[in-house]
């Protein structure tokens, strides 16, 4: 595996499911992000680790839970979603530090699907 | 203030057509600009970035930024229909170094073969 993975690819599920997107990156950078991308609607950055470390988290309802258990996977637990709540989630990491860019690297993304 | 405007199209234009892509932005602190691309079912890839005012050229790609006019610009030379993708521009938010980017929504581009 190369880059950045997500799985599932597409998931549905009821308003009272829980279910887990998961985030693997092979890159060795030290930050991953949570992104969510609605249809005309910019990029939404809901969450961000930094070094394990959750640094930010823009004020994204509970409903959404994020762990970071190393520096290579990430994973966002979903309970009680509402169907707004529908998009695609998009994974990403980068290599933050001396001389950082700003870019970062993305996963193919989960597209969810709140019934 | 962190926002970054963009026409979400659709953009279609016929191969071989020259392409402009076009961002504002609000913000005079923003140092540097990125054009990610974002393919049918995939995730945004960098295309490039650029560093306050000026032009960068690569390839068929030429990214310019007019910091006077706060206007961000990409331009596709003799399109090919394999440049059908979205194309998001973006700036770090807070500096240079920043956690976060600001996305543009994005503009949809169809190259008609």
């Amino acid at each position: 595996e190369t880059g950045v993975t997500q799985t599932p690819r597409h998931l549905v599920m009821g308003m009272t499911n829980k279910k887990s997107l998961k985030c693997e990156q092979h890159l060795g950078h030290n930050a991953m992000y949570w992104y969510k991308q609605s249809a005309k609607k910019p990029l939404e950055l809901m969450f961000v680790y930094s070094l394990e470390e959750r640094v930010e988290n823009n004020s994204v309802p509970s409903r959404f839970s994020p762990e970071c258990p190393n520096s290579s996977h990430l994973f966002l637990h979903l309970h009680t979603l509402q169907p707004e709540d529908s998009a695609l989630y998009l994974c990403a990491s980068s290599q933050v530090g001396l001389g950082y860019t700003g870019e970062l690297f993305f996963g193919e993304g989960s597209r969810l699907t709140v019934l | 203030q962190k926002e970054v405007e963009q026409d979400p199209g659709p953009l279609s234009v016929p191969e071989g057509a020259i392409v402009s892509l076009n961002c504002t932005y609000s913000n005079s602190a923003f140092q540097y600009f990125m054009w990610y691309r974002q393919y049918s079912r995939k995730g945004p890839e960098l295309l490039m970035y650029t560093y306050s005012s000026g032009n960068k050229e690569d390839g068929r790609f030429t990214a310019q930024v007019d910091k006077s006019s706060k206007y961000i610009s990409l331009f596709i030379r003799d399109s090919q229909p394999s440049d059908s993708a979205t194309y998001l521009c973006a700036t770090p938010y807070s500096g240079a170094g920043s956690y976060q980017l600001t996305f543009g929504k994005g503009t949809k581009l169809s190259v008609i073969p």
